[in-house]
C-alpha cells in the first residue's frame, strides 16, 4: 500500500540526548515536511523539502536538523539544543509546484523527555 | 507568524445537527485545504479550495472561501458520532508551504 510511514511511534529520551524519527513515503512525492503539534494547539513546521539534497528552516527549526539524501526519507534528529522536545512530530508528504494538491500524514511519533 | 486562527475552539453539537467552523488568515493563499485528526493520529485531507473558487461540497462537507475577508468555513451537514475529532485549516502559499491552524475541537453527542 501506499503511504508514509514514521517510527517509533513512542519514544523516550533523556535529557541530553540526541534522537532521530524516521519517515519514509513510496509515494514518489517530491515535498516532504516536518511538524511539531502540542496539546492543543496546531502544526508548526520545523523543516520541509523540496527535493532532494535540498531542505529549508520552517518557523521553529531551532534545535532540529534533516537530511534529505533519498527521495523516499526524510529523517528528523531532535538534539539536546532543543529545549523543550516533548512533543507530537508529524511527518508528512505532497507533489511539489505550483496548485499543489494535499498534504499525506504519517501517523506520528510521541517524543517524551524524562 | 502566518499561522491560520479557526474559531470556536471547541464545539459539542448533537447528533444529527450541523457543524460549523471557521478559519481566518493572513496572508495570500494559492489554495487552503481542511484536514481532519482523530486523538493522536496523523492528520486526514478532507477538502481543498482554490483561491479562485467561493464554495465547494463533497459529500456532507460544504467549503466557502472569501479572499477580501480572509476567511473560510466548513460546514458538516447530519453530522455523526464518528465526525469527533479535531479539524485544521490549512493555507498553501505559492511556495508551496503549508500554514496550518490552531484547530476547532469537535464532539458529536450520539
Amino acid at each position: 500500500d501506499g503511504g508514509i510511514t514514521q517510527s517509533p511511534k513512542y519514544l523516550f529520551r533523556k535529557e541530553g540526548q540526541n534522537v532521530t524519527l524516521s519517515c519514509e513515503q513510496n509515494l514518489n512525492h517530491d515535498a516532504m515536511y516536518w511538524y511539531r503539534q502540542d496539546p492543543g494547539q496546531g502544526l508548526r513546521l520545523i523543516y520541509y523539502s523540496q527535493i532532494v539534497n535540498d531542505f529549508q528552516k520552517g518557523d521553529i527549526a531551532e534545535g532540529y536538523s534533516v537530511s534529505r539524501e533519498k527521495k523516499e526519507s526524510f529523517p528528523l534528529t531532535v538534539t539536546s539544543a532543543q529545549k523543550n522536545p516533548t512533543a507530537f512530530y508529524l511527518c508528512a508528504s505532497s507533489f511539489r509546484g505550483p496548485n499543489t494538491g494535499e498534504l499525506f500524514f504519517g501517523e506520528g511519533s510521541r517524543l517524551t523527555v524524562l | 507568524s502566518q499561522q491560520g486562527e479557526e474559531d470556536p475552539q471547541a464545539l459539542s453539537i448533537q447528533e444529527g445537527e450541523n457543524a460549523t467552523m471557521n478559519c481566518s488568515y493572513k496572508t495570500s493563499i494559492n489554495n487552503l485545504q481542511w484536514y481532519r485528526q482523530n486523538s493522536g493520529r496523523g492528520l486526514v485531507h478532507l477538502i481543498l479550495i482554490r483561491s479562485n473558487e467561493r464554495e465547494k461540497h463533497s459529500g456532507r462537507l460544504r467549503v466557502t472561501l472569501d479572499t477580501s475577508k480572509k476567511s473560510s468555513s466548513l460546514l458538516i451537514t447530519a453530522s455523526r458520532a464518528a465526525d469527533t475529532a479535531s479539524y485544521f485549516c490549512a493555507t498553501v502559499n505559492t511556495g508551496n508551504q503549508f500554514y496550518f491552524g490552531t484547530g476547532t475541537s469537535l464532539t458529536v453527542i450520539p
